[in-house]
């Protein structure tokens, strides 16, 4: 079985600062791993993966994050954060293996962003 | 990347009655699909996953009399709420993942409001 942690359900930054999103991760099996951004009343998008290639992966709008297996950690950075940043953000983890199964979600971490 | 549609984005209905929601899968053949059931500031809830051309699966407490989920082709997954009550208004999001694909796309979401 999988399971996700994120560390802080809410997460405030000032424009232009550093944006830290932490997400721990179980897994019996090795993962993939994902970060996904949810704006209101909207579905998911996706913000990058892991797959087993390269450990620091490159997502869209900025973001990256770091598969760190001797932490099992898969944390979300953005060097400086934009205003349009603010948003609910999920990370995900699901088997290699993949066939039928679904992503298990962590509980998510609102980035407000001041101006 | 792929687009995934799911329809309608907002829906009110009277307590009693059914309301069908559409996913459709509009540039690849989505032989997995899973239906998410999301609360308030809370993360996406599984609630079943659907083959094509085979009986959903439902995660445990899920009501399949009451969540009837179809899977009819290869670009079409329908949810149907049944006799909907105050207690079924959530936020419901589809996600569709081709055969051996590592990513799951997901649709806009549907707000439901059964009053």
């Amino acid at each position: 079985a999988q399971s996700v942690t994120q560390l802080g359900s809410h997460v405030s930054v000032s424009e232009g600062a550093l944006v830290l999103l932490r997400c721990n991760y179980s897994s019996s099996v090795p993962p993939y791993l994902f970060w996904y951004v949810q704006y209101p009343n909207q579905g998911l998008q996706l913000l990058l993966k892991y797959t087993s290639a390269a450990t620091l992966v490159k997502g869209i709008n900025g973001f990256e994050a770091e598969f760190k297996k001797s932490e099992t950690s898969f944390h979300l950075t953005k060097p400086s954060a934009h205003m349009s940043d603010a948003a609910e953000y999920f990370c995900a983890v699901s088997v290699r293996d993949m066939g039928r199964r679904a992503l298990t979600f962590g509980s998510g971490t609102r980035l407000q962003v001041q101006p | 990347g792929a687009v995934v549609s799911q329809h309608p984005s907002r829906v009110i209905c009277k307590s009693g009655t059914s309301v069908k929601i559409e996913c459709r899968s509009l540039d690849f053949q989505a032989t997995t699909m899973f239906w998410y059931r999301q609360f308030p500031k809370q993360s996406l809830m599984l609630m079943a996953t659907s083959n094509e051309g085979s009986k959903a699966t439902y995660e445990q407490g899920v009501e399949k009399d009451k969540f009837l989920i179809n899977h009819a082709s290869l670009t079409l997954s329908t949810l149907t709420v049944t006799s909907a009550h105050p207690e079924d208004s959530s936020f419901y999001i589809c996600s569709a993942r081709g055969r051996g694909a590592t990513e799951a796309f997901f649709g806009q979401g549907t707000r439901l409001t059964v009053v």
